[in-house]
């Protein structure tokens, strides 16, 4: 079975600047797929950003961005530039290749301060 | 619009009573999942099924039952609720295909049981 660990139950971080979320997990998988999915207070379920195991270049978009080690099976986010609209919780999730089930980590609640 | 569609958004019922909560995606994705939304624990999978007539229990099935007759559709059942269920409930489904795999979420549903 796999695990997703996520260390930081909260965070808070200053407008403009930058903030790394981690995430750890557990797996005996060799294919699989990550995400960041963000959970603003609408609770709607936003996915931030993904990364293919079987890739090593790390994911970017825009903002956000991923430091991913395969062999230490970790996870992070990075956002720069933060901004009051990334208040949120965030999910690291893992993805199964082939089957798609998905275990999802506890989050880590990021406030963003003006 | 491609979209994950949950009903209803809020549930209020009484234990025992059963309900049902309906999942629809029209996006032709091979893939659906149930999770629950519990303070402190994340996103737990409930079931999962990666096609019709095929499912699997997930991280948490008890007390839930689900079936997927058609595609498109992934109702989860609460045969006999009990108020250690009250919580937010997702349906999310995904393509299947390992080019662009990532879980698409409905808007959520959240669950009291008296």
């Amino acid at each position: 079975a796999q695990t997703v660990t996520q260390s930081q139950p909260e965070m808070s971080v200053q407008e403009a600047e930058t903030v790394t979320l981690s995430c750890t997990y557990d797996t005996s998988e060799n294919n699989y797929y990550l995400f960041w999915y963000k959970q603003p207070p609408s609770r709607q379920m936003i996915l931030v950003i993904r990364q293919e195991a079987y890739k090593q270049q790390n994911a970017t978009e825009n903002r956000f961005s991923v430091n991913f080690q395969k062999a230490a099976k970790s996870f992070s986010l990075k956002i720069s530039d933060s901004q009051l609209g990334d208040t949120a919780m965030y999910f690291c999730a893992f993805m199964k290749h082939v089957t798609s089930k998905s275990t999802f980590g506890d989050g880590t609640t990021l406030t963003v301060k003006p | 619009e491609a979209q994950v569609t949950q009903n209803p958004r809020y549930l209020i019922t009484v234990t025992g009573k059963k309900l049902t909560v309906t999942c629809s995606q029209n996006m032709n994705h091979e893939y659906m999942s149930w999770y629950r939304q519990d303070p402190g624990l994340g996103l737990r999978q409930i079931y999962y099924s990666m096609n019709v007539e095929v499912t699997d229990k997930g991280d948490v099935p008890e007390g839930y039952k689900v079936s997927r007759k058609e595609k498109r559709n992934f109702p989860l059942i609460l045969e006999s609720p009990s108020p250690n269920q009250t919580s937010l409930y997702f349906c999310a489904s995904s393509p299947g295909s390992a080019t662009n795999e990532k879980l698409f979420f409905g808007s959520g549903t959240q669950l009291s049981v008296l």
